[in-house]
């Protein structure tokens, strides 16, 4: 069974600036890779899959990078809106999340 | 628009049964795989198992494997997720999510979630 472990636990962060979320695999999963975006009472949102791609409607404030077993969500200036738990999750040969990282205000 | 639309939500008691639902509308339901996935405060998300409409293919993880049965009824485009003997470790919520394009490929479509609580 991959392993999917996400750091830092939660991010104090002010709108406007830069963040960098990791997610490590305990094996490679090579790019089939995905980020989701939950708030409060509401369903997983996806925002990223095959490690980079934006899926529709994702603002492009947000880029997904690498590959195997390392990955990182970055969003170049954080909004309002954008203060939410983020998780990772492989899709390789199964559905895995990550522990999930909250992104609070600080 | 792709819809999932989820049963309410339940209240049971430890050994009892329950099934609850997950309608797609806005696609041809049985094109994609569809994942049932469930939500504990504090263990974030977990997979539960997942199903392909067109031929039932089903495919369950370890955790839940032989604890609970996922099915599909395609001539009314609903899935199910059912349990024969709840515990009160069942409790959670439960999202039914659909998959990007098929096949090995995330989950992009999600239904709004149905809450189990089990408690003697």
């Amino acid at each position: 069974e991959i392993v999917m472990t996400q750091s830092p636990a939660t991010l104090s962060m002010s709108p406007g600036e830069r963040a960098t979320l990791s997610c490590r695999a305990s094996q490679s999963v090579g790019s089939n890779l995905a980020w989701y975006q939950q708030k409060p009472g509401q369903a997983p949102r996806l925002l990223i899959y095959a490690a980079s791609t934006r899926a529709s409607g994702t603002p492009v404030r947000f880029s997904g990078s690498g590959s195997g077993t390392e990955f990182t969500l970055t969003i170049s200036s954080l909004q309002s809106e954008d203060f939410a738990v983020y998780y990772c999750q492989h899709y390789e040969n199964w559905l895995t999340f990550g522990q999930g990282t909250k992104v609070e205000s600080k | 628009e792709v819809q999932l639309v989820q049963s309410g939500a339940e209240v049971k008691k430890p050994g009892e049964s329950l099934k609850i639902s997950c309608k797609g509308s806005g696609y041809s339901f049985t094109s994609y795989w569809i994942a049932w996935v469930r939500q504990v405060p504090g263990k974030g998300l977990e997979c539960v198992g997942i199903i392909y409409p067109g031929d039932s293919e089903t495919r369950y993880s370890p955790s839940f494997e032989g604890q609970v049965t996922i099915s599909v009824d395609k001539s009314i485009s609903t899935a199910y997720l059912e349990w024969s003997d709840l515990k009160a470790s069942d409790s959670g919520l439960y999202y039914c999510a659909r998959d990007l394009y098929g096949g090995n490929t995330p989950s992009a479509y999600w239904g709004q979630g149905t809450l189990v609580a089990v408690s003697s």
